[in-house]
């Protein structure tokens, strides 16, 4: 099996809502990845956690607040949003975060910011 | 970090082969080449990647220049699901993946 779920497919939020996106494997992969996709453009690294801890943070603002609970769960806590934080939401997993193995992708979760 | 470039978009008949072109002149030593591609509507998937031997396996084909600066992702016989996007990326530093603007693949019935 080598699937990464994603929840929910689609969401759309006020800019005053609190929403998580839910990201998870089975596959016993240490490292777990968010991305983020805008329209026509390439995806771009949001966070890494490597054995639940995040090891990367690409300056993201603090409005997107990551958690890994356990080794097969990511989630991605959302809050006071902007409608520019539309975009699609991508998680990935890889099985060793050091040996540049690679990367499975969700399907996304599209977020609209009202 | 070493940069990818690739056309904007290519364009293919059904059932031909695809050659889809990277140029890496920066690249090091030690960088492997990924490719991914994204389907409409779908997150990436991996395709392949090798380091200086060209490399197959039941999606593509990878063919690696000598000197390492350029790379060749070969479709052998390219089908309307093949349409995507793909993206050729070098190696992984601190375990990121750096997708480029890659290139739209459209396959013509």
């Amino acid at each position: 099996d080598t699937e990464v779920t994603q929840t929910p497919k689609h969401l759309v939020m006020g800019m005053t809502n609190k929403k998580s996106l839910k990201c998870e494997q089975h596959m016993g992969h240490r490292a777990m990845y968010w991305y983020k996709q805008k329209a026509k453009k390439p995806p771009e690294l949001m966070f890494v956690y490597s054995y639940e801890k995040l090891s990367i943070n690409e300056s993201v603002p603090s409005r997107f607040s990551p958690e890994c609970p356990n080794s097969s769960l990511l989630n991605l806590h959302l809050h006071a949003l902007q409608p520019e934080d539309s975009a699609l939401y991508l998680c990935a997993s890889s099985q060793d975060p050091t040996s540049g193995d690679t990367q499975y992708f969700g399907p996304g979760t599209r977020l609209t910011v009202l | 970090d070493a940069k990818t470039t690739q056309p904007n978009s290519m364009e293919s008949n059904e059932e031909e082969p695809v050659h889809l072109p990277c140029n890496h002149s920066t690249i090091s030593g030690t960088d492997y080449i990924h490719w991914y591609r994204q389907l409409p509507s779908q997150g990436p998937e991996y395709v392949i990647h090798g380091l200086t031997s060209n490399v197959n396996n039941r999606m593509a084909s990878l063919a690696i220049a000598e000197d390492r600066k350029s790379s060749t992702l070969i479709l052998h016989r390219a089908t309307l699901r093949d349409a995507a996007v793909y993206y050729c990326i070098l190696s992984f530093r601190d375990d990121k993946i750096i997708f480029g603007k890659g290139t739209r693949l459209h396959i013509l019935p």
